[in-house]
C-alpha cells in the first residue's frame, strides 16, 4: 500500500452516528495531518498530530496516532449530513518537502 | 484576510494546446506547492516552489510540465501540449514557512478538462 493509506475506501452512516477513519504508512514521520475535501472542492485541513503525540481533539474530531503500529484514526462523533465529503490522511516525514496523500475515504453521512 | 487563489476554477483545452494554470498565495506566505489530483484519488505532489526558485521538482513530468514563482506576481503551473491523461484537478497550496511540521493551505484548484 501507499504511504498514507485510508481504509475503508467508502463509508456510509446514518446521522448520529459516529464515523471512524483509518490511515497506515509505511515510514516514519514527523507528523500526520488529515483534510476533508467536499465534491470540487479544495482541501480544508482538519488537524495535525505530532509524532511525540497520541491523541488530538477538535470538537467533533478525534485523531489518534500509534507510531509502533504506523497508523491513525479519525472519528468524528454525532455526524452530520455536512460531514459529507472525502477525508484523505497526509504524512509528513520531515525530511521530505512535501506531503504524501493517501487516496482518501469518501463518508457519506444519511440524513 | 484572503485565502490561497487559483485561476481559472475550470478550464477546457484541446489536445495539443497549452495550458497555465495560477496560484497567489496567502498573504505573508512565499512557500507554495503544486499538487494534482486524478479523478477518485489522493493528491500527488508537483513540485514545491519559494520565490524565484524551484525547491523540488521530484513530482513534475520530465517534459511538458513547468512551474515557476517570480519574484513579483502569482505562481504558474504551465503544461504544453496538452494530452487527455492531464485531465485532472491542479490545486495549488502555499504555506509561511518550509512545509514540514507546518499546516499547508489548500486553493480551491483548477480542474482541467483536455477535450
Amino acid at each position: 500500500s501507499q504511504q498514507g493509506e485510508e481504509d475503508p475506501q467508502a463509508l456510509s452512516i446514518q446521522e448520529g452516528e459516529n464515523a471512524t477513519m483509518n490511515c497506515s504508512y509505511k515510514t516514519s514521520i514527523n507528523n500526520l495531518q488529515w483534510y476533508r475535501q467536499n465534491s470540487g472542492r479544495g482541501l480544508v485541513h482538519l488537524i495535525l498530530i505530532r509524532s511525540n503525540e497520541r491523541e488530538k481533539h477538535s470538537g467533533r474530531l478525534r485523531v489518534t496516532l500509534d507510531t509502533s503500529k504506523k497508523s491513525s484514526s479519525l472519528l468524528i462523533t454525532a455526524s452530520r449530513a455536512a460531514d459529507t465529503a472525502s477525508y484523505f490522511c497526509a504524512t509528513d516525514t520531515g525530511s521530505a518537502r512535501q506531503l504524501t496523500f493517501g487516496s482518501g475515504t469518501q463518508l457519506t453521512v444519511l440524513p | 484576510n484572503a485565502g490561497v487563489m487559483q485561476n481559472p476554477r475550470h478550464l477546457v483545452r484541446r489536445r495539443g494546446q497549452e495550458a497555465r494554470l495560477r496560484c497567489s498565495p496567502m498573504k505573508g506566505h512565499s512557500h507554495v506547492y503544486w499538487y494534482r489530483q486524478l479523478p477518485e484519488e489522493g493528491l500527488k505532489f508537483m513540485v514545491y516552489l519559494q520565490k524565484e526558485n524551484i525547491i523540488d521538482e521530484s513530482g513534475m513530468p520530465k517534459e511538458r510540465f513547468s512551474a515557476e514563482f517570480p519574484k513579483e506576481g502569482p505562481s504558474i503551473l504551465r503544461i504544453q501540449q496538452v494530452v487527455r491523461g492531464d485531465s485532472a484537478a491542479y490545486f495549488c497550496a502555499s504555506s509561511p514557512d518550509r512545509p514540514s511540521g507546518n499546516t499547508i493551505y489548500f486553493g480551491e484548484g483548477s480542474w482541467l478538462t483536455v477535450v
